[in-house]
């Protein structure tokens, strides 16, 4: 099992509420990621960084946030959530340094949120 | 463009047979591919990865895919499948473009294994 943690599991909140999705590894981990993904649905990367104070958007345009001030925590953030956020959110991370390209990305269990 | 794709949306199978879930690819140089699976509810688990040498890559819970490049394909295999085996499957590409590396999904096969 791969040590990385997603809080909340589930959230259900209403329109226009601030919204913070928790991610944190324990594996020392340069590299993380933000994917949304509809159940059952393809993958989009809508955040990465390549460690403490890094932090880049991806494919998918997305509303929301991320910062890196810790190694081991980054966290999603939608200031104003809207409907249109309602997916699931998979946050993940892999190794850096040499050989790092060729390993795996570590999942975390994911977030679901549903904005009414 | 680099790509992957999945052209099965879904793939039944017996308890007991074999099963594959194909996937085919699209990058310039040499391709790093992965195969995941994710369960209901849950984030996605990595079962292999082929980056060089043998064509043939054994990883988790018996599951094995084949590299085969003038075919452009990293088909996943298993010589017997269990009901548990029922989930969905990505393949995943590493993509070097942009001066970043990320991962590039395909749309996913779901794989239903009946009794």
């Amino acid at each position: 099992e791969a040590d990385i943690y997603q809080t909340p599991r589930y959230l259900v909140i209403g329109t226009g509420k601030k919204i913070t999705l928790e991610c944190s590894q324990t594996m020392g981990h340069d590299k993380m990621y933000w994917y949304q993904q509809d159940p059952g649905m393809e993958l989009h990367l809508i955040h990465y960084s390549y460690g403490v104070n890094s932090t880049e958007k991806g494919d998918l345009s997305s509303e929301s946030t991320v910062s890196r001030i810790r190694t081991e925590h980054f966290p999603l953030t939608l200031e104003s959530a809207r409907p249109s956020h309602t997916s699931q959110y998979l946050c993940a991370s892999s190794e850096s340094g040499t050989g790092g390209d060729n390993q795996p990305q570590h999942f975390g269990d994911g977030t679901r949120l549903s904005i009414l | 463009a680099q790509s992957v794709a999945q052209p099965e949306d879904q793939v039944n199978v017996a308890e007991g047979n074999p099963l594959t879930v194909k996937c085919t690819y699209s990058v310039s140089g040499n391709p790093y591919l992965f195969w995941y699976v994710q369960y209901p509810n849950r984030g996605l688990q990595f079962l292999l990865k082929y980056i060089t040498g043998d064509n043939l890559v054994k990883g988790s819970y018996g599951f094995e895919a084949e590299f085969n490049k003038s075919q452009t394909s990293f088909h996943l295999k298993k010589p017997s499948a269990l009901v548990s085996d029922s989930a969905l499957y990505f393949c995943a590409v590493r993509d070097k473009s942009g001066g970043y590396n990320k991962l590039i999904f395909g749309a996913g096969t779901r794989l239903a294994v009946h009794p």
